[in-house]
């Protein structure tokens, strides 16, 4: 299995600010994505992350608020832009790893945004 | 830490006693399939998986059932611990991993002592 790290842990951030929230992988990776879970609710998938292009959003969820950067094979930057209340939420940052199929997560971002 | 999983199905079960939890999947073209285990304050930790040309899987205390004609995914738990406390996550995907997953609902499962 990999190790995911994400930084920061957790945030409480004022509306109308932005945040960025890294993710770094310990092994070789294939995919990586970064979903939302809003508090008592399931996974939603916001993106994929490409390496070197831009990353292939989901329904709902756009580049200009959820920036997202994957310079190199093992890290990812995913930006809550302009942020509103309504963003509070966790952000995870998950990955496939090179020859494997299972797809493992980060600890998790706790975003408050007040 | 955060919990997550306030407002979800919640399956109580007796220490020692096994633990079945349902999923019912959305999409008839997957053809892989994970439970998850997210504890209150972490990311979901990977239990075990099974793919659609199998229907059981087993690995130490649990064991994954597929059902493919009516959709239907289950997890059991054998002789469930207070660490097993937790919310559960089926989730699916096609292309066997080469694309994101799916999440289910989720399942709070509340082990009582």
């Amino acid at each position: 299995s990999a190790v995911i790290s994400q930084k920061p842990s957790r945030d409480i951030c004022q509306r109308g600010t932005s945040l960025t929230i890294q993710c770094q992988v310990d092994s070789q990776v294939t995919m990586m994505f970064w979903y939302r879970q809003q508090p008592g609710q399931s996974l939603t998938l916001i993106a994929t992350a490409n390496q070197g292009s831009e990353a292939t959003y989901e329904s709902g969820f756009v580049i200009d608020k959820f920036p997202i950067s994957r310079p190199n094979l093992t890290f990812s930057t995913l930006t809550v832009s302009n942020m509103s209340p309504e963003d509070s939420s966790i952000y995870l940052c998950s990955a496939i790893l090179a020859g494997a199929a299972e797809q493992y997560f980060g600890p998790g971002t706790r975003l408050t945004v007040t | 830490g955060e919990s997550v999983g306030l407002h979800l199905p919640t399956l109580s079960v007796q220490e020692g006693d096994n633990s079945i939890i349902n999923c019912a999947y959305s999409n008839s073209a997957s053809d892989y399939f994970i439970w998850y285990k997210q504890e209150s304050g972490k990311g979901p930790q990977f239990i075990i998986d099974i793919r659609s040309n199998m229907d059981k899987r087993q690995g130490q205390r649990v064991t994954v059932l597929l059902n493919k004609t009516v959709k239907h995914l289950s997890l059991q738990i054998a002789a469930t611990q207070p660490g097993d406390s937790a919310v559960y996550f089926c989730a699916e995907n096609i292309n066997s991993g080469n694309t994101p997953l799916v999440f289910g609902k989720g399942t709070r499962l509340s082990v009582i002592a």
